[in-house]
């Protein structure tokens, strides 16, 4: 089966600092993609980043940035410098690539910045 | 406007009722989603389409149909609600021809669906 699993339910941090989201995934398959979505209040589901499996380097998107590691399976996202408007639940997700775009996805990370 | 378009927005129904859940979209997307969002447990894939004669089951089908009446449009019902599909319903696109946005997927704003 494939899954993904982000196993802290609930994170906090002070404005300005940095933050770890965890993520871990299980599939056979060699060619995947792997995102992080944000869900704020308004329950938009944005993108905030997206890796190629293929890629060794990780990808960076401003002050967002993954910690790639492809043989332990692993997806982390940090958050740098975190702001009030990063308050949000945030979603791991994988996506095989012959397997018609369908996304898997954790169970999400409720984020709150505090000031 | 929205590049992917959920009506309604709210809808609170009651038991045994029959729902429909529409879905919209500009982007000229060939692959449709439904999801189903859940406290705990994510998002969960209902039915996919990669085009309007092509309609598979996802993960948790069972209690739902789904119409493409075309390339644009892309429909989830509940024939007959029950509590347990008490959920934040989502519609997503994506594109399969290639290029930088080929696999992300694009979500609608979300249909908060209650049933009494």
């Amino acid at each position: 089966a494939q899954t993904v699993t982000q196993s802290q339910p609930e994170m906090s941090v002070q404005e300005a600092e940095t933050v770890t989201l965890s993520c871990t995934y299980d599939t056979s398959e060699s060619n995947y993609y792997l995102f992080w979505y944000k869900q704020p209040p308004s329950r938009q589901m944005i993108l905030v980043i997206r890796q190629e499996a293929y890629k060794q380097q990780n990808a960076t998107e401003n002050r967002f940035s993954v910690n790639f590691q492809k043989a332990a399976k692993s997806f982390s996202l940090k958050i740098s410098d975190s702001q009030l408007g990063d308050t949000a639940m945030y979603f791991c997700a994988f996506l095989i690539y012959n397997q018609g775009g369908k996304l898997i996805f954790g169970q999400g990370t409720e984020l709150s910045v505090k000031p | 406007d929205a590049d992917v378009t959920q009506t309604p927005r709210n809808r609170i129904t009651k038991t045994g009722k029959r729902i429909m859940l529409e879905c919209s979209q500009t982007k000229g997307h060939d692959r449709m989603y439904w999801y189903r969002q859940d406290p705990g447990l994510g998002l969960r894939l209902i039915y996919y389409s990669f085009d309007v004669k092509d309609i598979n089951k996802g993960e948790i089908s069972d209690g739902y149909s789904v119409s493409r009446q075309a390339q644009a449009k892309f429909s989830l019902s509940l024939e007959s609600a029950i509590p347990n599909q008490t959920a934040l319903y989502f519609c997503a696109t994506s594109d399969s021809s290639g290029g930088p946005g080929a696999n992300v997927l694009t979500f609608g704003a979300g249909s908060r669906l209650t049933v009494l």
